[in-house]
């Protein structure tokens, strides 16, 4: 079983529809991230929750927008979606808030054209 | 996240020791030590961290400067299933939510055979 899964790996998509990438996590962890990872391999936060509970939420486009149903899953819905969008997306997760062990998933590669 | 500073990249023979090097001069004295590496097309993966003593794990040796301005990641036997993007991030344990900017862009590490 893996840890923690992204669905789907890859996504190529237009200009200015609308996708979801979804993560599941089977650790029991408390603590799920989304992270981008640009064409310059800078990987950068986008949103934290702790328990379903949104803790992070750094300065990205409000076209973005994550879910949690349970501390298991936790999505994220993009709309109306744009060039700059393209990158790859990480989820992952941790004990809790305050751990440093992170487990991510492999990773969604998103295009769009 | 205080701001680390690292090699692009690093070469090495396979089953040869690596020290991979990482300076941070404006490290906290709260700030841990934390090393990931990512290999292709995954996720990254939590290597070791520590905070002033040297550490070992299963996968690799810490060794921090007495000042703590720079601290080393040694892989004892390199194989070819090291060769990777290696991060040293810093991270004070009672920030909450995660890693925030983070990873950069880190060392290649290059194995051959």
């Amino acid at each position: 079983d893996t840890a923690v899964s992204q669905t789907p790996k890859y996504l190529v998509t237009q200009m200015g529809n609308d996708k979801s990438i979804k993560c599941e996590q089977n650790l029991g962890h408390d603590t799920m991230y989304w992270y981008k990872q640009d064409s310059k391999k800078f990987l950068k936060i986008m949103f934290s929750y702790n328990n379903k509970e949104l803790i992070i939420n750094e300065t990205v486009p409000n076209r973005f927008s994550p879910k949690s149903p349970d501390k298991a899953h936790l999505n994220l819905h993009i709309n109306s979606l744009e060039l700059g969008d393209s990158a790859v997306y990480f989820c992952a997760s941790s004990q809790d808030r305050y751990s440093y062990g992170y487990t991510f998933g492999s990773g969604t590669r998103l295009t769009v054209v | 996240d205080a701001k680390t500073t690292q090699p692009n990249s690093m070469e090495s023979n396979e089953e040869e020791p690596v020290h991979l090097p990482c300076n941070h001069s404006t490290i906290s004295g709260t700030d841990y030590i934390h090393w990931y590496r990512q290999l292709p097309s995954q996720g990254p993966e939590y290597v070791i961290h520590g905070l002033t003593s040297n550490v070992n794990n299963r996968m690799a040796s810490l060794a921090i400067a007495e000042d703590r301005k720079s601290s080393t990641l040694i892989l004892h036997r390199a194989t070819l299933r090291d060769a990777a993007v290696y991060y040293c991030i810093l991270r004070d344990p009672s920030t909450t939510g995660g890693f925030k900017t983070i990873f950069g862009a880190g060392t290649r590490l290059f194995v051959k055979a």
